[in-house]
């Protein structure tokens, strides 16, 4: 199995910042990774897949890099409603797809 | 629009069976994979299983195989996930999901709560 591992478990960053939230792989996983926003009480919703493809509708401010086993999310300036929890997951070993454990993202 | 909407929230009792429902709409239900991810409460998501509904073809989390069945009817699509006796630890929110034909998912229900407790 592959272990996500995603930093910080806590992210504090105000409104207008930049945010920047890591995920690991324990092998690689080449460009097969997306990131996932949760917000309290809704389904994950899709921002990025291929490491680094904002998905449909996503804001420019919403950007993914990295291959192989590091990769990052950035948040370019940050806005009220990105306050939220954020996931990778790898589907590179499909289909025994792994999510990381979560970063969650707070105001600080 | 794809939409993938979901049964409502269930509570049953240790031991009882459930089968929870996803219809889907928007899109050519056949052509797509679709899954269950869980969410036990205040934890992060799991892959459970997937079902390709043009010819059944399903595929298990080792962490969910034998615990669950995932199973589509094609006539209304919609897919489904069963459990024969269910454990106070089926207690989760449980969500299905479109695989896009890349394989992460691109469109989300909005999610069945499962408590189970005695």
């Amino acid at each position: 199995e592959i272990v996500m591992t995603q930093s910080p478990a806590t992210l504090s960053v105000s409104p207008g910042e930049r945010a920047t939230l890591s995920c690991r792989a324990s092998q690689s996983v080449n460009s097969r990774l997306a990131w996932y926003q949760q917000k309290p009480g809704q389904a994950p919703r899709l921002l990025i897949y291929g490491a680094s493809t904002r998905a449909t509708g996503i804001p420019a401010r919403f950007s993914g890099s990295g291959s192989g086993t590091e990769f990052t999310l950035t948040i370019s300036s940050l806005q009220s409603e990105d306050f939220a929890v954020y996931y990778c997951q790898q589907y590179k070993n499909w289909p025994q797809y792994t999510f990381g454990q979560g970063t969650k993202l707070e105001i600080k | 629009e794809v939409q993938l909407v979901q049964s409502g929230a269930e509570v049953k009792k240790p031991g009882e069976s459930l089968k929870i429902s996803c219809k889907a709409s928007g899109y050519t239900f056949t052509n797509y994979w679709i899954g269950w991810v869980r969410q036990m409460p205040g934890k992060g998501l799991e892959w459970v299983a997937i079902i390709y509904p043009d010819d059944s073809d399903t595929r298990y989390s080792p962490s969910f195989q034998g615990q669950v069945t995932i199973s589509a009817d094609n006539s209304i699509s919609t897919a489904y996930l069963q459990w024969s006796s269910l454990k106070a630890s089926d207690t989760a929110m449980y969500y299905c999901a479109r695989q896009n034909g890349d394989p992460f998912f691109d469109y989300w229900g909005q999610g069945t709560l499962v408590t189970v407790s005695s």
